[in-house]
Order: structure tokens, then C-alpha cells, then sequence
């Protein structure tokens, strides 16, 4: 039963260009959350997908970030036109349908994708 | 824009018990106390997490004070491979998002 999927694990880019980091969530998981941790601080929400849709994206920078949960394969966090300032860890965390009436459902976190932007 | 409190950090003989406090003096009636470690260059891990009473598993016990405004995670035995930034985390049941505050880095010494 593999956890949370993410890769590359390690990733490095020139400023202005494109990467893009792929999670797949668990088995039988069916919503996805983005987070990122730059150097020294604590995690940051990003986006919250479900399949096919974006659930909350309050946490992305407004400019050359998306995400996508596409029916089929990996979620996908795209960053254009990378600066350094994009360094950091991207993590990816999934869990299973939520519960009615408030049933809490836990999120499992991949290992992460360290991107570098030299 | 945490809820919690945690000391920095903290020190832990191995073998011996940790125990990590954390202070939500403004706990809602509705808000669960959570709690995830993150090992070095890993992703968070899920602990445990409780309400009002206190909660057992095979990583931890959590003790919530009864006006729960305050709680501690309790780790029995820690090991060599228990150093982790523990985070401690109000949610809301129901609510989606985690937000992690600095936590307490936890160094456990041979």
C-alpha cells in the first residue's frame, strides 16, 4: 500500500524557467493539498483539489503558479518563469473522501520535492 | 497566524519519556488538538490528535488539560529517531487546513 507519491524528489531549475512537481496520492484518496516550506519557516498551505476540480487556492501566489487533479494521473503544481525566491520544499498530502457532519479524515504527506532555482 | 504555543525546543535523554507542552489558551469548543512531527528532509507525519479527553496510540499519548487550553504530547520511550520538529495544531472538525506554526524541535541524546 504505497503512501503518497511525489517526484521528482529533487529539482533544479534556471531562473525563468518551468517546473512542474507530481504527487500521486494514496490509493482510494481522492483529494489533494499542496504545501510549501521555504527555508527556516513552517509549512504553508497552498491548494486544495479534489478530482477535476480546485477546491481552495487561497494559498497560491496569484502569478505563474496553477495546480491541476486531473481525472486521470498525477496531480501536477506548475511554477513559470521560476526566481530563486521559488526555492523551497513542495509538499503534496492526500486523504480519502470527507466524512458528513464534520467526521474529521486525516491528510498523509509524500516525501516532498526540493526545488532549487539557481 | 498559529493558535498555538510551543517552547523552541527541547532535549530528551534516550529511552526516557518527552513530553512536549503546548498552549492554546484560545481553543474553540469545536477545535481539535492535532499533532505532527516532521523528521529532517521528510514530510510531516500525523501523530495524534484529540478533543477534551486524553488519547493513546502506538506513537504517543496526548493529555488535555479540562479547560483545554493547554496540552502535552507525551512520547514514552523516545529513541534516537524521535528528533523531529513536533508541531502542535488547532482544527476546526471539518476544515481542510493545517497551518503549522514554528514548532518544537526535539533533539533526543544518547
Amino acid at each position: 500500500n504505497a503512501g503518497v507519491m511525489q517526484n521528482p524528489r529533487h529539482l533544479v531549475r534556471r531562473r525563468g524557467q518551468e517546473a512542474r512537481l507530481r504527487c500521486s496520492p494514496m490509493k482510494g484518496h481522492s483529494h489533494v493539498y499542496w504545501y510549501r516550506q521555504l527555508p527556516e519557516e513552517g509549512l504553508k498551505f497552498m491548494v486544495y483539489l479534489q478530482k477535476e476540480n480546485i477546491i481552495d487556492e487561497s494559498g497560491m501566489p496569484k502569478e505563474r503558479f496553477s495546480a491541476e487533479f486531473p481525472k486521470e494521473g498525477p496531480s501536477i503544481l506548475r511554477i513559470q518563469q521560476v526566481v530563486r525566491g521559488d526555492s523551497a520544499a513542495y509538499f503534496c498530502a492526500s486523504s480519502p473522501a470527507s466524512g458528513g457532519g464534520g467526521r474529521l479524515t486525516e491528510a498523509f504527506f509524500g516525501q516532498g520535492t526540493r526545488l532549487t532555482v539557481v | 497566524d498559529a493558535k498555538t504555543t510551543q517552547p523552541t525546543s527541547m532535549d530528551c535523554a534516550e529511552g526516557r519519556a518527552a513530553n512536549l507542552p503546548c498552549n492554546h489558551s484560545t481553543i474553540s469548543g469545536n477545535e481539535y488538538v492535532y499533532w505532527y512531527r516532521q523528521i529532517h528532509s521528510q514530510g510531516p507525519q500525523y501523530i495524534i490528535h484529540g478533543l477534551k479527553n486524553n488519547e493513546t496510540n502506538e506513537m504517543a499519548s496526548l493529555i488535555i488539560t479540562e479547560d483545554r487550553k493547554s496540552s502535552t504530547l507525551i512520547l514514552p520511550h523516545a529513541t534516537l529517531r524521535d528528533t523531529a520538529v513536533y508541531y502542535c495544531i488547532v482544527r476546526v472538525a471539518g476544515d481542510y487546513k493545517l497551518s503549522f506554526g514554528a514548532g518544537t524541535t526535539v533533539t533526543v541524546r544518547a
